[in-house]
Protein backbone atom coordinates (compact mmCIF):
# COMPACT_ATOMS: atom_id res chain seq x y z
CA UNK A 1 0.00 0.00 0.00
CA UNK A 2 1.22 3.54 -0.91
CA UNK A 3 1.43 5.84 1.49
CA UNK A 4 1.63 10.27 1.73
CA UNK A 5 2.40 11.13 4.70
CA UNK A 6 1.84 14.84 5.31
CA UNK A 7 3.99 16.94 7.89
CA UNK A 8 3.27 18.66 10.65
CA UNK A 9 -0.42 17.54 10.80
CA UNK A 10 -1.37 20.64 12.48
CA UNK A 11 0.20 24.71 12.01
CA UNK A 12 -1.11 27.46 13.80
CA UNK A 13 0.83 30.74 12.83
CA UNK A 14 0.31 34.13 12.86
CA UNK A 15 -0.51 36.14 9.76
CA UNK A 16 2.56 37.31 8.10
CA UNK A 17 4.57 34.16 9.00
CA UNK A 18 6.40 31.87 6.18
CA UNK A 19 5.78 28.10 6.27
CA UNK A 20 6.60 24.68 4.72
CA UNK A 21 4.43 21.30 4.81
CA UNK A 22 5.73 18.23 3.60
CA UNK A 23 4.15 15.38 1.80
CA UNK A 24 6.47 12.49 1.83
CA UNK A 25 6.60 8.56 0.64
CA UNK A 26 8.70 5.87 -0.21
CA UNK A 27 6.81 5.09 -3.18
CA UNK A 28 7.59 7.22 -7.07
CA UNK A 29 4.94 9.27 -8.55
CA UNK A 30 4.11 10.15 -11.61
CA UNK A 31 2.69 13.45 -10.58
CA UNK A 32 1.45 14.92 -7.61
CA UNK A 33 -1.03 17.57 -6.59
CA UNK A 34 -1.71 19.72 -4.01
CA UNK A 35 -5.31 20.50 -2.97
CA UNK A 36 -6.70 23.02 -0.48
CA UNK A 37 -9.71 22.33 1.42
CA UNK A 38 -11.76 24.46 3.51
CA UNK A 39 -14.76 23.17 6.17
CA UNK A 40 -17.73 22.21 4.69
CA UNK A 41 -16.19 21.95 1.14
CA UNK A 42 -14.56 19.22 -1.27
CA UNK A 43 -11.13 20.42 -2.36
CA UNK A 44 -10.04 22.35 -4.72
CA UNK A 45 -6.75 21.96 -7.05
CA UNK A 46 -4.09 24.77 -6.24
CA UNK A 47 -1.19 23.45 -8.86
CA UNK A 48 -0.06 19.49 -10.63
CA UNK A 49 3.72 18.70 -10.51
CA UNK A 50 5.10 16.43 -12.96
CA UNK A 51 8.92 16.46 -13.65
CA UNK A 52 11.06 15.53 -11.01
CA UNK A 53 12.77 18.83 -9.62
CA UNK A 54 9.83 21.22 -10.70
CA UNK A 55 8.98 24.41 -8.88
CA UNK A 56 5.90 26.28 -9.52
CA UNK A 57 5.29 29.26 -7.52
CA UNK A 58 1.27 30.82 -7.39
CA UNK A 59 1.59 33.84 -5.68
CA UNK A 60 2.56 33.49 -2.19
CA UNK A 61 2.71 29.81 -2.49
CA UNK A 62 5.86 27.93 -3.36
CA UNK A 63 5.34 23.95 -5.03
CA UNK A 64 8.15 21.76 -5.58
CA UNK A 65 8.35 18.36 -6.53
CA UNK A 66 11.45 16.28 -4.76
CA UNK A 67 14.09 15.24 -7.20
CA UNK A 68 13.31 11.49 -6.90
CA UNK A 69 9.53 12.20 -7.58
CA UNK A 70 8.85 10.66 -4.06
CA UNK A 71 7.97 14.00 -1.86
CA UNK A 72 7.23 17.14 -2.48
CA UNK A 73 7.08 20.63 -0.35
CA UNK A 74 4.14 23.93 -0.16
CA UNK A 75 5.81 26.70 1.14
CA UNK A 76 3.79 30.28 1.81
CA UNK A 77 5.04 32.89 2.27
CA UNK A 78 3.75 35.63 3.99
CA UNK A 79 0.69 34.10 5.34
CA UNK A 80 -2.47 35.00 5.21
CA UNK A 81 -5.88 34.15 7.15
CA UNK A 82 -7.11 33.36 3.97
CA UNK A 83 -4.96 30.70 3.48
CA UNK A 84 -6.33 28.97 6.22
CA UNK A 85 -7.68 25.46 5.70
CA UNK A 86 -6.53 21.84 5.11
CA UNK A 87 -4.14 21.23 2.51
CA UNK A 88 -3.49 17.61 1.20
CA UNK A 89 -1.14 16.06 -1.50
CA UNK A 90 -2.20 13.89 -3.63
CA UNK A 91 0.50 11.52 -6.22
CA UNK A 92 -0.37 9.59 -9.10
CA UNK A 93 1.49 5.91 -9.91
CA UNK A 94 1.05 3.60 -11.87
CA UNK A 95 0.56 4.99 -15.41
CA UNK A 96 -2.39 7.41 -14.03
CA UNK A 97 -4.18 4.22 -12.70
CA UNK A 98 -3.69 5.15 -9.18
CA UNK A 99 -4.13 8.08 -7.05
CA UNK A 100 -2.94 8.30 -3.25
CA UNK A 101 -4.11 11.30 -1.22
CA UNK A 102 -1.76 12.36 1.69
CA UNK A 103 -3.09 12.51 5.40
CA UNK A 104 -3.52 16.63 5.32
CA UNK A 105 -2.40 19.36 6.73
CA UNK A 106 -4.49 21.79 8.77
CA UNK A 107 -3.51 25.14 8.76
CA UNK A 108 -4.54 27.84 10.75
CA UNK A 109 -3.67 31.36 10.48
CA UNK A 110 -4.29 34.25 13.23
CA UNK A 111 -4.80 37.68 12.29
CA UNK B 1 -22.93 25.78 -14.43
CA UNK B 2 -23.79 24.35 -11.11
CA UNK B 3 -20.70 22.13 -11.18
CA UNK B 4 -20.73 18.71 -9.34
CA UNK B 5 -23.98 18.70 -6.85
CA UNK B 6 -24.48 16.48 -4.12
CA UNK B 7 -27.10 15.33 -2.04
CA UNK B 8 -27.83 15.00 0.40
CA UNK B 9 -25.77 17.13 2.56
CA UNK B 10 -26.18 15.01 5.67
CA UNK B 11 -27.86 11.81 6.59
CA UNK B 12 -28.35 9.79 9.73
CA UNK B 13 -28.21 5.78 9.24
CA UNK B 14 -29.25 3.11 11.64
CA UNK B 15 -27.52 -0.42 10.65
CA UNK B 16 -28.39 -2.47 8.37
CA UNK B 17 -30.67 0.35 6.09
CA UNK B 18 -29.72 1.12 2.46
CA UNK B 19 -29.20 4.74 0.71
CA UNK B 20 -28.55 6.22 -2.03
CA UNK B 21 -26.05 9.03 -2.32
CA UNK B 22 -26.22 11.17 -5.40
CA UNK B 23 -23.95 12.78 -7.26
CA UNK B 24 -24.51 15.04 -10.99
CA UNK B 25 -22.06 17.23 -12.59
CA UNK B 26 -22.99 19.76 -15.57
CA UNK B 27 -19.69 20.20 -17.21
CA UNK B 28 -20.09 16.83 -19.45
CA UNK B 29 -16.91 14.85 -17.88
CA UNK B 30 -16.21 11.40 -18.85
CA UNK B 31 -14.69 10.74 -15.47
CA UNK B 32 -16.38 10.72 -12.15
CA UNK B 33 -15.21 9.15 -8.75
CA UNK B 34 -16.51 8.74 -5.09
CA UNK B 35 -14.16 9.14 -2.50
CA UNK B 36 -14.28 9.05 1.30
CA UNK B 37 -12.45 10.93 3.99
CA UNK B 38 -12.19 10.12 7.38
CA UNK B 39 -9.73 12.08 9.98
CA UNK B 40 -6.17 11.41 9.75
CA UNK B 41 -6.58 9.31 6.52
CA UNK B 42 -7.04 11.52 3.64
CA UNK B 43 -9.29 10.82 1.02
CA UNK B 44 -10.00 7.28 -0.63
CA UNK B 45 -11.04 6.24 -3.72
CA UNK B 46 -14.06 4.07 -3.34
CA UNK B 47 -15.14 4.00 -7.06
CA UNK B 48 -14.57 5.37 -10.20
CA UNK B 49 -16.14 5.79 -13.55
CA UNK B 50 -14.03 6.40 -17.05
CA UNK B 51 -17.48 7.00 -18.84
CA UNK B 52 -21.23 5.88 -18.87
CA UNK B 53 -21.44 2.58 -18.86
CA UNK B 54 -18.45 1.64 -17.69
CA UNK B 55 -17.09 1.33 -13.71
CA UNK B 56 -14.24 0.40 -11.58
CA UNK B 57 -13.33 -0.36 -8.09
CA UNK B 58 -11.10 2.12 -6.39
CA UNK B 59 -9.30 1.08 -3.22
CA UNK B 60 -12.25 0.76 -0.22
CA UNK B 61 -15.01 -0.65 -2.95
CA UNK B 62 -16.44 -3.16 -0.03
CA UNK B 63 -20.22 -2.42 0.53
CA UNK B 64 -20.36 0.46 -1.98
CA UNK B 65 -21.99 -0.27 -5.47
CA UNK B 66 -22.29 2.53 -8.14
CA UNK B 67 -23.67 2.41 -11.53
CA UNK B 68 -23.69 5.11 -14.31
CA UNK B 69 -26.04 4.98 -16.91
CA UNK B 70 -25.78 8.56 -18.47
CA UNK B 71 -22.60 11.19 -18.07
CA UNK B 72 -24.03 13.60 -15.80
CA UNK B 73 -25.10 10.99 -12.93
CA UNK B 74 -23.15 8.73 -10.48
CA UNK B 75 -24.79 7.48 -7.58
CA UNK B 76 -23.18 5.34 -4.39
CA UNK B 77 -25.07 2.40 -3.02
CA UNK B 78 -24.87 1.73 0.63
CA UNK B 79 -26.43 -1.96 0.12
CA UNK B 80 -26.47 -2.50 4.48
CA UNK B 81 -24.78 0.13 6.18
CA UNK B 82 -22.69 -0.52 8.82
CA UNK B 83 -20.93 2.17 11.03
CA UNK B 84 -17.47 1.66 9.71
CA UNK B 85 -19.05 4.09 6.99
CA UNK B 86 -19.71 6.24 8.92
CA UNK B 87 -17.53 9.41 7.15
CA UNK B 88 -17.55 12.19 5.05
CA UNK B 89 -18.52 11.11 1.00
CA UNK B 90 -17.22 13.18 -1.90
CA UNK B 91 -17.82 13.02 -5.54
CA UNK B 92 -15.41 14.14 -7.87
CA UNK B 93 -15.04 15.00 -12.26
CA UNK B 94 -13.14 15.53 -14.72
CA UNK B 95 -12.74 15.44 -18.22
CA UNK B 96 -10.15 12.68 -18.13
CA UNK B 97 -8.60 10.51 -15.13
CA UNK B 98 -5.52 13.41 -15.43
CA UNK B 99 -7.30 16.59 -16.02
CA UNK B 100 -8.47 18.64 -12.92
CA UNK B 101 -10.86 16.87 -10.74
CA UNK B 102 -13.58 18.83 -9.36
CA UNK B 103 -15.01 18.26 -6.29
CA UNK B 104 -18.60 18.44 -4.96
CA UNK B 105 -19.45 19.84 -1.53
CA UNK B 106 -19.73 16.33 0.27
CA UNK B 107 -22.36 14.35 2.09
CA UNK B 108 -21.49 13.70 5.81
CA UNK B 109 -22.82 10.16 7.12
CA UNK B 110 -23.81 8.87 10.34
CA UNK B 111 -24.28 4.98 10.74
CA UNK B 112 -25.30 4.16 14.02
Amino acid sequence: TQLLEQSPQFLSIQEGENLTVYCNSSSVFSSLQWYRQEPGEGPVLLVTVVTGGEVKKLKRLTFQFGDARKDSSLHITAAQTGDTGLYLCAGYSGGYQKVTFGTGTKLQVIP
Amino acid sequence: NAGVTQTPKFQVLKTGQSMTLQCAQDMNHEYMSWYRQDPGMGLRLIHYSVGAGITDQGEVPNGYNVSRSTTEDFPLRLLSAAPSQTSVYFCASSYTRTDTQYFGPGTRLTVL
